[in-house]
């Protein structure tokens, strides 16, 4: 089995404050994931990260960028915190990109933004 | 672009009785891939079941679904609600022919409460 650990759980910001979220699994997963969970709205694909050198925007990539810094951690950062805000963060790894393949999720951080 | 609809944002039901969830979707490609994702409170998200395969009974831990592409539907049933079953239950879609649409696309949501 295997884990994936998004740091930190809770994450309080200032309005235009930038942001960064964690995500490492050790699972040796080639694909992770960047989602926001809100309330009635779903799970929304932030980024993508294919392999290691790779990444792809998702439908939600706008005020967000990623990074993945090796092939077992992906950050997110929220380049300027909306006030308000409040919303989960996801991130997941599959072994491979493909359709067939299980996410794993981490447990998410919690933002809310002042 | 693909969709998935789930009409109910929350379904309340009283233990033991039975429970569907509905899960219809929309997509331009023939070779779609269907799965359920459950959150319960304080745990990651995890996959429940999954198909690709048209007519075919899917089940796992109690639950089974059935992919019918003729009416595009992946229904969430279990025979015997239990309280334990209290959660957020996501429908998704994927294409199967890979490519940059093999991402899966949730559906909203349904939040399922059982009660005693």
């Amino acid at each position: 089995g295997g884990i994936i650990t998004q740091t930190p759980k809770f994450l309080i910001g200032q309005e235009g404050q930038k942001l960064t979220l964690k995500c490492q699994q050790n699972f040796n997963h080639d694909t992770m994931y960047w989602y926001r969970q809100d309330s009635g709205k779903g799970l929304r694909l932030i980024y993508y990260s294919i392999t290691e050198n790779d990444l792809q925007k998702g439908d939600l990539s706008e005020g967000y960028d990623a990074s993945r810094e090796k092939k077992s951690s992906f950050s997110l950062t929220v380049t300027s915190a909306q006030k308000n805000e409040m919303a989960v963060f996801l991130c997941a790894s599959s072994i491979a990109w493909g359709s067939q393949n299980t996410l794993y999720f981490g447990a998410g951080t919690r933002l809310s933004v002042l | 672009g693909d969709s998935v609809t789930q009409k109910e944002g929350l379904v309340t039901l009283t233990e033991g009785l039975p429970v569907m969830l509905n899960c219809t979707y929309q997509t331009i490609y023939s070779n779609a891939f269907l799965f359920w994702y459950v959150h319960y409170l304080n745990e990651s998200p995890r996959l429940l079941l999954k198909s690709s395969t048209d007519n075919k009974r899917t089940e796992h831990q109690g639950f089974h679904a059935t992919l019918h592409k003729s009416s595009s539907s992946f229904h969430l049933q279990k025979s015997s609600a239990q309280l334990s079953d209290s959660a957020l239950y996501y429908c998704a879609l994927s294409d199967h022919s890979g490519g940059s649409n093999a991402k899966l696309t949730f559906g909203k949501g349904t939040k399922l409460s059982v009660k005693s």
